[in-house]
């Protein structure tokens, strides 16, 4: 069937460095994919979101990169900050993948 | 603006009895999506409702159920609860169905153990 996931379920980097989580899904009719922030104790928020129609979309502090080719999308985040600390998932309509711990270092 | 409320935030209960959960979506939105979170599965999608109609439905069993009243206000009901069942069950509503377009809005969730 149908799968959203992600390659990694913990990743630890240093307080200031890039962070770069990465997703992959299966449906290649999927249009719409979105990135969610879940803190401790919390429902996932939204970070951002792209259109298959688009490679590559920025916000603040991040940016996301759709690959239609390999069907993976990633979630950039610069200069990670403790306050980034969360799991992060990938979302295609419905379907969620599994999620990745970003752990800061200080 | 009201954010997503779900009632209550945390329960316990006994296997083999019932359970029912309530989400009240943002005002506007009407369509009602429900899921399991568990530490192992991350989130996984039960279904959806849209104007009191269900849209999508995930790969669950018939114990789990649920419904969406006229003011987009949804329930939803586990019947003959398993030890398995203990997870966040997670609503989120948002202005389109099937999860296209639009970014999903979640409450805060309903922690249920069962014991």
């Amino acid at each position: 069937g149908e799968s959203v996931g992600l390659h990694l379920p913990t990743l630890s980097v240093q307080e200031g460095d890039n962070s770069i989580i990465n997703c992959a899904y299966s449906n290649s009719a999927s249009d719409y994919f979105i990135w969610y922030k879940q803190e401790s104790g919390k429902g996932p928020q939204f970070i951002i979101d792209i259109r298959s129609n688009m490679d590559k979309r920025q916000g603040q502090r991040v940016t996301v990169l759709l690959n239609k080719t390999v069907k993976h999308l990633s979630l950039q985040i610069a200069a990670t900050q403790p306050g980034d600390s969360a799991v992060y998932f990938c979302a295609d309509g419905l379907t969620f993948g599994k999620g990745t711990h970003l752990i800061i270092q200080p | 603006k009201a954010g997503v409320t779900q009632t209550p935030r945390y329960l316990i209960k006994t296997r083999g009895q019932q359970v029912t959960l309530s989400c009240s979506p943002i005002s506007g939105h009407r369509s009602v999506s429900w899921y399991q979170q568990t530490p192992g599965q991350g989130l996984q999608f039960l279904f959806e409702y849209f104007s009191e109609t269900q849209r999508n439905k995930g790969n669950f069993p018939g114990r789990f159920s649920g419904r969406q009243f006229s003011n987009s206000r949804s329930e939803m009901n586990v019947s003959t609860l398993e030890l398995g069942d203990s997870a966040l069950y997670l609503c989120a509503s948002s202005l389109t169905t099937g999860g296209t377009n639009t970014e999903a809005f979640f409450g805060q969730g309903t922690r249920l153990t069962v014991v």
